[in-house]
Order: structure tokens, then C-alpha cells, then sequence
């Protein structure tokens, strides 16, 4: 497969549960992100991991921790979420340079939190 | 702080009309300008990007130039198409460990036959 894949496409769960979400880069970048997006809210960054080391945490709750154990995969492992939850997440990767990152997004996963 | 400010939606326009989705912008630097686009239940996919002013960028028909003196970076296309409906995201960021994106809010774009 090639650019950035993420599993699974489409995940419900109850508030109750534990899950994670995949994301797999092929194209040899170093940063990679997670992006949610709701209904009727820009696109809001929630981590990023630039070298394999988180860089960024915009104050997202606990309820979601990534995890990132090489340059090329990113997990995202939800626990207890609440409804409001609810939204696609993205995960994108970059190539960090001095001059400009140019992200490349995967297919997202929409996640519905009952 | 940067910003980025796209004109609102949603825009519905004719097969072969002539596009214009506007997009200012807020830096306190010189950063790089993105239009990103996300087709029906779809993640984003970049569209075009300029790295610094007076560049153009251009792909699939759209162009956008990098207007440092009105801070701006309009998406234009001369004749769209119905598989053109998607959405249609400004972003800005700077080079560096920093990376992360600045999105504006979108434009959905409809083109009826």
C-alpha cells in the first residue's frame, strides 16, 4: 500500500469500552499527526509525534493517549469516551524540514460513540 | 496568533461556472499556504501549495496565488465540474519541528449538471 493508511474506517463503541485506532505511513516521514473533526468545528490538532517523540498536546482529555512506536505507525487508544466524541479522526505524516511540512492525510475513521 | 479565514459556505454553482473560494490569512511569519480538499467521506488530500509570495500553485484545473500584500491566497478554477463538490480547506504552517496545520473552516462546494 501506499501514503498513509488508517484501521478501522468505521468504529462504534459504547462509553464503556476500549479501542484503538491505526494509522501507517509508507512514505518515510518522521512526523505524524492526529486531527479530529466534528460537525461544526474546524479541524483541531491533537498530537503530533515529530522523531517518534510526542512534540504538541493541545490539552486534549485523557481520554484519549497516543502512542507512536516507530516513525512509520501511530495508535490512538480510546478509553471511556463520551458522546460528544463522536467525529472523524485523521491522521496525517510529514517529512519535517527547516523550509515547509507538507501533511498527507489518510482516509480517517469515523468514530460514533453511543 | 496565525489564522486562517475562508469565506463561508455553502457555494452552489453551475457545471462550468467559474470558481472563486476566498482565504485570508493572519501569520506572524512567513508561512507556507495549502488548499487541502475532502471529497464525500473522505480524509483530505492536498489540492496545491505555495511556499512563498508571488508563488502560484496550480493542479487538477485550480490555481491559487501566494498574495503577500493582501495576505491571501484564493482558490480558483475557470470551469468546474460536478466531481468537483467536496469540501475545500486554506491551511497554513511553517517549516520546522512546529508542523502542525492551521485550517481555516471550510467551504463546501456543490456544481449541479
Amino acid at each position: 500500500e501506499t501514503g498513509v493508511t488508517q484501521t478501522p474506517r468505521h468504529l462504534v463503541m459504547g462509553m464503556t469500552n476500549k479501542k484503538s485506532l491505526k494509522c501507517e505511513q509508507h512514505l518515510g516521514h518522521n512526523a505524524m499527526y492526529w486531527y479530529k473533526q466534528s460537525a461544526k468545528k474546524p479541524l483541531e490538532l491533537m498530537f503530533v509525534y515529530s522523531l517518534e517523540e510526542r512534540v504538541e498536546n493541545n490539552s486534549v482529555p485523557s481520554r484519549f493517549s497516543p502512542e507512536c512506536p516507530n516513525s512509520s505507525h501511530l495508535f490512538l487508544h480510546l478509553h471511556t469516551l463520551q458522546p460528544e466524541d463522536s467525529a472523524l479522526y485523521l491522521c496525517a505524516s510529514s517529512q519535517v524540514s527547516s523550509s515547509t511540512d507538507t501533511q498527507y492525510f489518510g482516509p480517517g475513521t469515523r468514530l460514533t460513540v453511543l | 496568533g496565525d489564522s486562517v479565514t475562508q469565506m463561508e459556505g455553502p457555494v452552489t454553482l453551475s457545471e462550468e461556472a467559474f470558481l472563486t473560494i476566498n482565504c485570508t490569512y493572519t501569520a506572524t511569519g512567513y508561512p507556507s499556504l495549502f488548499w487541502y480538499v475532502q471529497y464525500p467521506g473522505e480524509g483530505l488530500q492536498l489540492l496545491l501549495k505555495a511556499t512563498k509570495a508571488d508563488d502560484k500553485g496550480s493542479n487538477k484545473g485550480f490555481e491559487a496565488t501566494y498574495r503577500k500584500e493582501t495576505t491571501s491566497f484564493h482558490l480558483e478554477k475557470g470551469s468546474v465540474q460536478v466531481s468537483d463538490s467536496a469540501v475545500y480547506f486554506c491551511a497554513l504552517n511553517y517549516g520546522g519541528s512546529q508542523g502542525n496545520l492551521i485550517f481555516g473552516k471550510g467551504t463546501k462546494l456543490s456544481v449541479k449538471p
